[in-house]
């Protein structure tokens, strides 16, 4: 079992509506967890991260942790198609200092 | 906010020779950097993570002695990828943190090496 499982995608949403990307780790030690977007050739970006239960919202983004569930999600509403990319999750132990990445979520938005 | 430089951005070399890569945090002291690599459609695998002044953690698999990791700085860690073939052509990408508990990670632009 992947310490940290992405659905591959693709996943295509259109163009205003709201995107869901979801991702489920095993590692109860993982404390803080992070989305990052990485487009193609280029290096992951952050988008959000977050480290307690429930939601955090950032403009267009909330991210929601459920830690008995082990379950992080990110929702993107008003979908744009800027945000056709691959989506990464990644939970962070802080006791080995280890990030471990899922295999990321590709989105297609569609116009 | 955090920055990470990386540098360079892409190097073709040829089979048997070394590449060396440098990470600069630049506006934060990292005593801890990481390295990825990430083949084609693939995700980012943790190959080693970078101690200022002391010896790199190496993960499972990653030969140290090919992948040579310096971090003589709190603000500079390198990646010196010896006697490469083309199966070490990949994106490595490093990483850093300002060390704050709740502080994500911050990346490089990311290099990508092609051994031809």
């Amino acid at each position: 079992q992947k310490e940290v499982e992405q659905n591959s995608g693709p996943l295509s949403v259109p163009e205003g509506a709201i995107a869901s990307l979801n991702c489920t780790y095993s590692d109860r030690g993982s404390q803080s967890f992070f989305w990052y977007r990485q487009y193609s050739g280029k290096s992951p970006e952050l988008i959000m991260f977050i480290y307690s239960n429930g939601d955090k919202e950032d403009g267009r983004f909330t991210a929601q942790l459920n830690k008995a569930s082990q379950y992080v999600s990110l929702l993107i509403r008003d979908s744009q198609p800027s945000d056709s990319a691959t989506y990464l999750c990644a939970g962070f132990n802080f006791g080995n200092e280890k990030l471990t990445f899922g295999t990321g979520t590709r989105l297609t938005i569609i116009p | 906010g955090a920055v990470v430089s990386q540098h360079p951005s892409w190097v073709i070399c040829k089979s048997g020779t070394s590449v060396k890569i440098e990470c600069r945090s630049l506006d934060f002291q990292a005593t801890t950097m990481f390295w990825y690599r990430q083949f084609p459609k693939q995700s980012l695998m943790l190959m080693a993570t970078s101690n200022e002044g002391s010896k790199a953690t190496y993960e499972q698999g990653v030969e140290k002695d090919k992948f040579l990791i310096n971090h003589a700085s709190l603000t500079l860690s390198t990646l010196t990828v010896t006697s490469a073939h083309p199966e070490d052509s990949s994106f490595y990408i490093c990483s850093a943190s300002p060390g704050d508990i709740n502080s994500p990670l911050h990346f490089g632009n990311g290099t990508r090496l092609t051994v031809t």
